[in-house]
């Protein structure tokens, strides 16, 4: 069964600082996806990144980026040069489509504060 | 503007006293589903659908009914609420299934006493 891990519950780090979120994941598959989204305090949901099985370069966008290792099955996030608008809650997020398996599982979130 | 509506945004219900919370996108997307977000236990999927008449029980369906008559709605029913249901719910809607974004709603808050 698919299965995502968010080990860290909160972070908070002083702005300008980088920091790094986890997330590991559990499948049987060989291909699946991998998403992240931010909820920041206002409550929506933004998607920030997907990944797919079959991709493995990381990827920069901004002060984001993202490390993809099947070999630990973990796909990371790293902000660099914190800013107090990425204080957010952060999930990472696990979907095996194929034989029709229309799932996404999510991660139980990880609450990020920056402190200005 | 492309978006997902929710309605209601906020509810305060009592137990057993039927509800429906409607989720409309106008984006023509085919896959739409519902998720409940608990604190401790992240975002898990109620039900979801890959096209009109066409829906499928997600992690924790218990409790919950849904419908596909259209393509644009998809509204999740609670036949006989409990205290156990109250939760913030969030539909999405996505052009490529669980393989591609999902767009949410903004959320509907739910108490039930």
């Amino acid at each position: 069964a698919q299965k995502v891990t968010q080990a860290q519950t909160e972070i908070s780090v002083v702005e300008k600082e980088d920091v790094t979120l986890d997330c590991v994941y559990e499948t049987r598959d060989t291909t699946y996806y991998l998403f992240w989204y931010k909820q920041p305090p206002s409550g929506e949901l933004v998607f920030l990144i997907r990944r797919n099985s079959f991709d493995e370069q990381n990827e920069i966008s901004g002060r984001y980026s993202w490390n993809f290792q099947k070999s630990t099955s973990s796909f990371n996030f790293t902000i660099t040069a914190s800013q107090v608008v990425d204080s957010a809650v952060y999930f990472c997020a696990l979907s095996e489509p194929l034989f029709g398996n229309e799932k996404l599982t999510f991660g139980t979130g990880t609450r990020l504060t920056i402190i200005p | 503007e492309a978006q997902v509506t929710q309605n209601p945004r906020y509810l305060i219900t009592v137990t057993g006293k039927k509800l429906t919370v409607t989720c409309s996108q106008n984006m023509n997307h085919e896959y739409m589903s519902w998720y409940r977000q608990d604190p401790g236990l992240g975002l898990r999927q109620i039900y979801y659908s890959m096209n009109v008449e066409v829906t499928d029980k997600g992690d924790v369906p218990e409790g919950y009914k849904v419908s596909r008559k259209e393509k644009r709605n998809f509204p999740l029913i609670l036949e006989s609420p409990s205290p156990n249901q109250t939760s913030l719910y969030f539909c999405a809607s996505s052009p490529y299934g669980v393989t591609g974004e999902l767009f949410f709603g903004e959320g509907s808050r739910l108490t039930v006493l």
